[in-house]
């Protein structure tokens, strides 16, 4: 069965750090790998996609790395800013199915 | 382009009640989804319909909710009767990849609070 974790669970940074979030999975079957952005009281967003057969993916100050080997995804912000502040979840498409798993995520604070 | 709509934003009622949400997905999207997002968790899947027919169902729980997409377009989801653990957001989303996971987007969610 898919699993898939997200650390840290929280996270409070001054504007202008450069942060990486982490996604593991257990099961290295996968089609795809999505992270999403979620505003309090909003839906989710989505800010990457990665395929399978790709290593990484960047849009903005957002750079997205996909190891299936060793389960993991990062997702890197470069100099975080207020509006950055949200939830990050990471989910996993598996190989033999078209429904998403979801990580807990990651809950950003960035402050002036 | 319109978003997914989903209404009604906010539903309180008490236990053994009943609900029911809408969602109209992006015009053209064949695949819709229904979520749930329990408070501080990720979203878990409860029914994913490719145009009207039900492709994954596993985990919703089929003796108090329901589900249907008629004409392909449209869907409700209703929970009758409602248990004070059904408190959750509901969330639909849609996507127009046929057959393999694409992007999917997501409307704002149906917060549902059973007293």
């Amino acid at each position: 069965k898919q699993e898939v974790t997200q650390i840290p669970a929280a996270l409070s940074v001054p504007e202008g750090e450069n942060l990486v979030l982490n996604c593991s999975f257990t099961d290295s079957a996968i089609y795809n790998l999505q992270w999403f952005r979620q505003d309090p009281g909003k839906g989710l967003t989505s800010l990457l996609l990665i395929q399978s057969s790709q290593r990484e993916q960047t849009s903005g100050r957002l750079n997205a790395s996909l190891d299936k080997s060793s389960g993991r995804s990062t997702l890197y912000i470069a100099a975080s800013q207020p509006g950055d502040s949200a939830t990050y979840l990471c989910a996993v498409s598996p190989g033999n199915t078209d429904k998403l798993i979801f990580g807990t995520g990651t809950r950003l604070q960035v402050f002036p | 382009e319109a978003g997914v709509a989903q209404s009604p934003r906010y539903k309180i009622i008490e236990k053994r009640q009943s609900v029911a949400f809408w969602c109209n997905p992006i015009s053209g999207h064949a695949t819709l989804y229904w979520y749930q997002q329990i408070l501080g968790q990720g979203p878990k899947l409860l029914i994913q319909f490719q145009n009207n027919g039900v492709v994954d169902d596993s985990q919703l729980p089929k003796d108090r909710f329901s589900a249907e997409r008629l004409k392909g377009v449209d869907s409700t989801l209703k929970i009758q009767p409602a248990k004070l653990e059904d408190s959750a957001v509901y969330l639909c989303a849609s996507s127009g990849h046929r057959g393999r996971t694409g992007e999917l987007f997501f409307g704002e969610g149906s917060r549902l609070t059973v007293l």
